[in-house]
């Protein structure tokens, strides 16, 4: 696609469920990144994937958080036994990498989140 | 402790006025990126800067990275209620494959 796809758009779910979100970057763009945004908050970090390969997991909040990422191409974010507090905006984002220049991020519009 | 800091975090101006917001960190970057995000929606590229002591201008906005390369700042001229959003700057504090990382942001709000 043109852009990075994000579904759902919206999720509503029990505390205690799991939930999966899915991000699909733009072709071609090797790293992958995952974000949380809380209501008027900053984005917070959560994992990186270069490829298949997440070289850095250390913004996951805890280990009910897990994500995946197959074939270079589409990424799974993963929340266990989700409770109140995972509520937010779950942002996707996908470049392309490069030796030095910090090549643009394109985001998606993301997954809203709500546990009730 | 936030490896990117942005001040203020919020700001409420009348159109027509000006501003700039910061962006600060005791880290030297690479590079930086600014970003402005609309509600509903995710963050959209403005610019990345590159050279020490660089300034961009984009039509209104100003950027300017530092020369020690450890923060910027965005100066909007004239301000327009279509500026109002969420800025944020972003890095990444290592060249090559590290994650892009993000500072808070400044809510802006112009009114009319």
């Amino acid at each position: 696609g043109a852009g990075v796809s994000q579904s759902p758009s919206n999720k509503v779910t029990e505390k205690g469920k799991d939930v999966e979100l899915r991000c699909d970057p733009i072709s071609g763009h090797t790293a992958l990144y995952w974000y949380r945004q809380s209501l008027g908050q900053g984005l917070e970090f959560l994992i990186y994937f270069q490829g298949n390969s997440a070289p850095d997991k250390s913004g996951l909040p805890s280990d009910r958080f897990s994500a995946e990422r197959t074939g270079g191409s589409v990424s799974t974010l993963t929340i266990q036994r989700t409770q109140q507090e995972d509520s937010a905006v779950y942002l996707c984002a996908s470049s392309l990498e490069t030796a030095y220049l910090l090549p643009p991020a394109f985001f998606g519009q993301g997954t809203r989140l709500t546990v009730v | 402790t936030q490896l990117l800091e942005q001040s203020p975090q919020f700001l409420s101006i009348q159109e027509g006025e000006n501003l700039t917001v910061y962006c600060n960190s005791s880290s030297v970057f690479s590079s930086l990126q600014w970003y402005r995000q609309e509600p509903g929606e995710g963050p959209v590229l403005l610019v990345t800067v590159v050279t020490g002591g660089e300034v961009k201008k984009l039509k209104r906005l100003t950027f300017q990275f530092g020369d020690a390369r450890k923060d910027s700042s965005l100066h909007i001229t004239a301000a327009q209620p279509g500026d109002t959003g969420l800025y944020l700057c972003a890095g990444a504090p290592n060249s090559g494959n590290t994650p892009l990382v993000f500072g808070k942001g400044t809510r802006l709000s112009v009114i009319a």
